[in-house]
């Protein structure tokens, strides 16, 4: 079964800085997807980015990226000039073809103006 | 376009009651997912639907169950609360099951009392 770790349960970043988040997770399966989605208080899980393990390439979104290091099963997130709207729980999750959507147990993130 | 509409937000019940919850997925989206989130197992999944059959079925006891109706609108149901079963529960959509991206709801927060 497909798990994944998250092992900063909490973090803090002062306002403008650089933020990264630790994922890793576990699967022998060759193809799937790793997000990372965005909880705040209001409760709605937002997609913040999405990986396809079949690409090399680090997904970026504005000032959202990725370091997906697929040998290493590393999929850690990188926030850069953190703002307050980024405080939230941020969660790491694993999919393919066959399974289901797997969280991590989460990592609640405070920006510090 | 609309997002996932969950109903209600807020739900109190009583311990051996039943209750069911409901979601609206966005328009077109087939396939919709449960979750229920806690914070001592974080984010469990629970099932997935498309197309009105079960695809996909977590680990919880047959107390929880589900249905889609053909308009891809989803009810789960809980059977003979339990303490136990406080939790938020999630309601995620996508296109189809070849698609990764989920959009989720805001979520019904049940409290069993």
């Amino acid at each position: 079964a497909q798990t994944v770790t998250q092992s900063q349960p909490e973090m803090s970043v002062q306002e403008a800085e650089t933020v990264t988040l630790s994922c890793t997770y576990d699967t022998s399966e060759n193809n799937y997807y790793l997000f990372w989605y965005k909880q705040p208080p209001s409760r709605q899980m937002i997609l913040v980015i999405r990986q396809e393990a079949y690409k090399q390439q680090n997904a970026t979104e504005n000032r959202f990226s990725v370091n997906f290091q697929k040998a290493a099963k590393s999929f850690s997130l990188k926030i850069s000039d953190s703002q307050l709207g980024d405080t939230a729980m941020y969660f790491c999750a694993f999919m393919n073809a066959n399974t289901p959507l797997v969280f991590g147990k989460g990592t609640r993130l405070s920006v510090i103006a | 376009k609309a997002g996932v509409t969950q109903t209600p937000r807020y739900l109190i019940k009583t311990r051996g009651q039943q209750v069911t919850l409901s979601c609206s997925p966005i328009s077109g989206h087939r396939s919709v997912s449960w979750y229920q989130q806690t914070p001592g197992q974080g984010l469990q999944f629970l099932f997935e639907y498309f197309s009105e059959t079960q695809r996909n079925k977590g680990n919880f006891p047959g107390r929880f169950s589900g249905r889609q109706f053909s308009n891809s609108r989803s009810e789960m149901n809980v059977s003979t609360l339990e303490l136990g079963d406080s939790a938020l529960y999630l309601c995620a959509s996508r296109p189809g099951t070849a698609d990764y991206g989920y959009t989720f709801g805001s979520g019904t927060r049940l409290t069993v009392v």
